[in-house]
């Protein structure tokens, strides 16, 4: 199957980290990616992990692959009341390169 | 980065009448590109796969005779939905590929009445 699942809702309080995660079924997955859709607009890529990898760090943002578990994390330190958006996980498959797979998507709250 | 535009940004229609969405990549040329549909408060579907030059794929349960693609150049697609009835109304995203990933329009609200 290609179930991608997330929690729907998560706050989080101005300087403290928030950590959204992912869950998917199938384990063709050859690039996993994490996308931000802010209000009324298209989704902007955040980051994205090779799926030999176990994690990678971009300034604030950090990824944690588990390919045992599937199971994909975002941690984002010191988050900004700026980063309040829905996030979704996405993942392709290596049998089928054209089409992204998005998860259910979770939006971060965050308050002063 | 590469940027995708999408336009209009927001329509409102009335029942019945066709409304045409266009998609343009500004930095790169691709073959292929995408159409998204996104529900309120729900995730991004896709819809058919667009293809330069030849017909386009569309995902099961989508109506190719009520969304209509055409694939112009490799910049430029548009996405008609034809006589749209207030359950058409949704978030249109467009994505053009890219070397690993997809690169997404800012998308159009479409509202039927």
């Amino acid at each position: 199957g290609e179930d991608v699942e997330q929690s729907l809702f998560l706050s989080v309080r101005e300087g403290d980290s928030s950590v959204i995660n992912c869950t998917y079924t199938d384990s063709s997955s050859t690039y996993l990616y994490w996308y931000k859709q802010e209000p009324g607009a298209g989704l902007q890529l955040l980051t994205y992990i090779f799926s030999n990898m176990d994690m990678k760090q971009d300034q604030r943002l950090t990824v944690l692959l588990n390919k045992k578990d599937k199971h994909l994390s975002l941690r984002i330190a010191d988050t900004q009341t700026g980063d309040s958006a829905i996030y979704f996980c996405a993942e392709i498959l290596y049998y089928n390169t054209d089409k992204l797979i998005f998860g259910t998507g979770t939006r971060l709250q965050v308050f002063p | 980065g590469a940027v995708v535009s999408q336009h209009p940004s927001w329509v409102i229609c009335k029942s019945g009448t066709s409304v045409k969405i266009e998609c343009r990549s500004l930095d790169f040329q691709a073959t292929t590109m995408f159409w998204y549909r996104q529900f309120p408060k729900q995730s991004l579907m896709l819809m058919a796969t667009s293809n330069e030059g030849s017909k386009a794929t569309y995902e099961q349960g989508v109506e190719k005779d009520k969304f209509l693609i055409n694939h112009a150049s490799l910049t430029l697609s548009t996405l008609t939905v034809t006589s749209a009835h207030p359950e058409d109304s949704s978030f249109y995203i467009c994505s053009w590929p890219s070397t690993d990933t997809q690169y997404f329009g800012p998308g159009t609200r479409l509202t039927v009445l």
